[in-house]
């Protein structure tokens, strides 16, 4: 099936490290995403991985891959109240057009 | 550049009367289109798809259409609006199939029916 979870929401104090975890169900996919979406707005691309990579980085952004137990997380270093937003965890599936499964997204709040 | 338009960017509607949602891609060719739908406190619905001017899928039975008139027009349509089809409307692109393929979205439209 197409199933991507993920945690509902996550506070961290400004200038902590934040960690959204997600989880997925299909082995074959090929790449993963991470998208932002601020309020009323459209999703932003963050950053993705290929399967065959176990760790991206990029700036702040930390993207680590468990592609045995099927487990995506995004940490971000460093944490601003700028990066309050929604976090959307996305699988790729091959057939129909190659569309992206999202998970229910992960409210991140940052305090100052 | 590549852009990508969405409109309106909010709408209130009655139950019962017509939608029409539009989405136009600029600076791209033949991109593959799809339209997503965003519930309240929920993820991302896959609705329609296309590869193709005239060629839609439709990933849910559901109240709503999609039309792809042009290379670069993605149209959603209802008939008859109902209460459950309150929510965020994300038109998105892509161009190809291989490597990453970036999906890229629209600024969606909040669409609320009463």
């Amino acid at each position: 099936g197409e199933d991507v979870e993920q945690s509902l929401f996550l506070s961290v104090r400004e200038g902590d490290s934040s960690v959204i975890n997600c989880t997925y169900t299909d082995s074959s996919s090929t790449y993963l995403y991470w998208y932002k979406q601020e309020p009323g707005a459209g999703l932003q691309l963050l950053t993705y991985i290929f399967s065959n990579m176990d760790m991206k980085q990029d700036q702040r952004l930390t993207v680590l891959l468990n592609k045995k137990d099927k487990h995506l997380s995004l940490r971000i270093a460093d944490t601003q109240t700028g990066d309050s937003a929604i976090y959307f965890c996305a699988e790729r599936f091959m057939e129909y057009g190659n569309k992206l499964v999202f998970g229910a997204g992960t409210i991140l709040r940052v305090k100052s | 550049s590549q852009t990508i338009h969405q409109w309106p960017a909010t709408l209130v509607q009655p139950v019962g009367s017509p939608l029409s949602l539009e989405c136009t891609v600029e600076g791209t060719s033949n991109p593959n289109l799809y339209w997503y739908r965003q519930a309240a406190g929920r993820g991302l619905q896959l609705l329609f798809y296309s590869v193709g001017i005239g060629q839609i899928s439709s990933e849910v039975p559901q109240n709503l259409s999609a039309s792809r008139p042009q290379d670069r027009q993605f149209i959603l349509s209802s008939k008859k609006l109902l209460l459950s089809d309150s929510g965020f409307y994300l038109c998105a692109w892509r161009v190809g199939s291989s490597g990453a393929n970036v999906l890229t979205f629209g600024a969606g439209s909040r669409l609320t029916v009463l």
